[in-house]
C-alpha cells in the first residue's frame, strides 16, 4: 500500500525556518518525480515545488523562489521541504504528492498528475 | 503562475448532474491535455478523480467524466450523490510548472 507521511510542520516566527520531511513507503521511490502543495487556510491548493528521480532537476512556484528548496534523499526514502524566511503567507498545510508514472516495455514516464498524497503537515508563521 | 478559474459553488439534489467549469489559458489548459481534477473532503487528503483530460483512475465511479474545450476543461458529475459533496480542484501542468484551480464547492441539497 502507498504511503506518504508528512512531518516537520509547526509554529514558527516570520523570517525563520524549517524542514519539512514526508516518507515514503509500499512503492519504489526512486522511479517518481515527487512533489509539495500546500493549501492556506480558508484558500485552495497551490502547488509548491517538484523533483525528478535523481534530484537533480527541480521546479518552483515563483513565490518560493530562493526560498525554499525541495530535495530527497532514496536510502530513507524520503521527500524534504526547507523553507527559510518564512512569511505569514507561507502558512498552510503542506502536502507532498506523487506524481503518477506510465511505463511502457523497459520505459517509463512521469504523468503530469498527482495520484497519491499525504495527509499533510501544518505550517504556522506568526509572531 | 495564476490560479485557473473555477466557480466558488455549484450545488444540485441527489440524481441531478452538475458541471464544474476550469478556465485557464493558452500556456495551461490550452496548450496541454495534462489536466487532472481531484476531490478533497477537509482535513483529508485530496483524491485524484479525473487525469489526461478525459481518464478515470481505477475505482472512480463513471459518474464522474471530464472533457475541454479550447482554454476551458470540464468535470460532470452525473447523478449526483451525498458522498459527492466536497471541494474539487482542476490542475494544469503548463510547461515547468503545475497550476491549480481556485476551487468549487460541490454541495448536494
Amino acid at each position: 500500500e502507498v504511503q506518504l507521511v508528512e512531518s516537520g510542520g509547526g509554529l514558527v516566527q516570520p523570517g525563520g525556518s524549517l524542514r519539512l520531511s514526508c516518507a515514503a513507503s509500499g512503492f519504489t521511490f526512486s522511479n517518481y518525480w515527487m512533489n509539495w502543495v500546500r493549501q492556506a487556510p480558508g484558500k485552495g491548493l497551490e502547488w509548491v515545488a517538484n523533483i525528478n528521480k535523481d534530484g537533480s532537476v527541480k521546479y518552483y512556484v515563483d513565490s518560493v523562489k530562493g526560498r525554499f528548496t525541495i530535495s530527497r534523499d532514496h536510502a530513507k526514502n524520503s521527500l524534504y521541504l526547507q523553507i527559510n524566511s518564512l512569511r505569514g503567507e507561507d502558512t498552510a498545510v503542506y502536502y507532498c504528492a506523487r506524481e503518477g508514472l506510465y511505463c511502457s516495455g523497459s520505459s517509463c514516464y512521469s504523468q503530469y498528475y498527482f495520484d497519491y498524497w499525504g495527509q499533510g503537515t501544518l505550517v504556522t508563521v506568526s509572531s | 503562475q495564476s490560479a485557473l478559474t473555477q466557480p466558488r459553488s455549484v450545488s444540485g439534489s441527489p440524481g441531478q448532474s452538475v458541471t464544474l467549469s476550469c478556465t485557464g489559458s493558452s500556456s495551461d489548459v490550452g496548450n496541454y491535455n495534462y489536466v487532472s481534477w481531484y476531490q478533497h473532503h477537509p482535513g483529508k487528503a485530496p483524491k485524484l478523480m479525473i487525469y489526461d483530460v478525459t481518464k478515470r483512475p481505477s475505482g472512480v465511479p463513471d459518474r464522474f467524466s471530464g472533457s475541454k474545450s479550447g482554454n476551458t476543461a470540464s468535470l460532470t458529475i452525473s447523478g449526483l450523490q451525498a458522498e459527492d459533496e466536497a471541494d474539487y480542484y482542476c490542475c494544469s501542468y503548463a510547461g515547468s510548472y503545475t497550476v491549480f484551480g481556485s476551487g468549487t464547492k460541490v454541495t448536494v441539497l
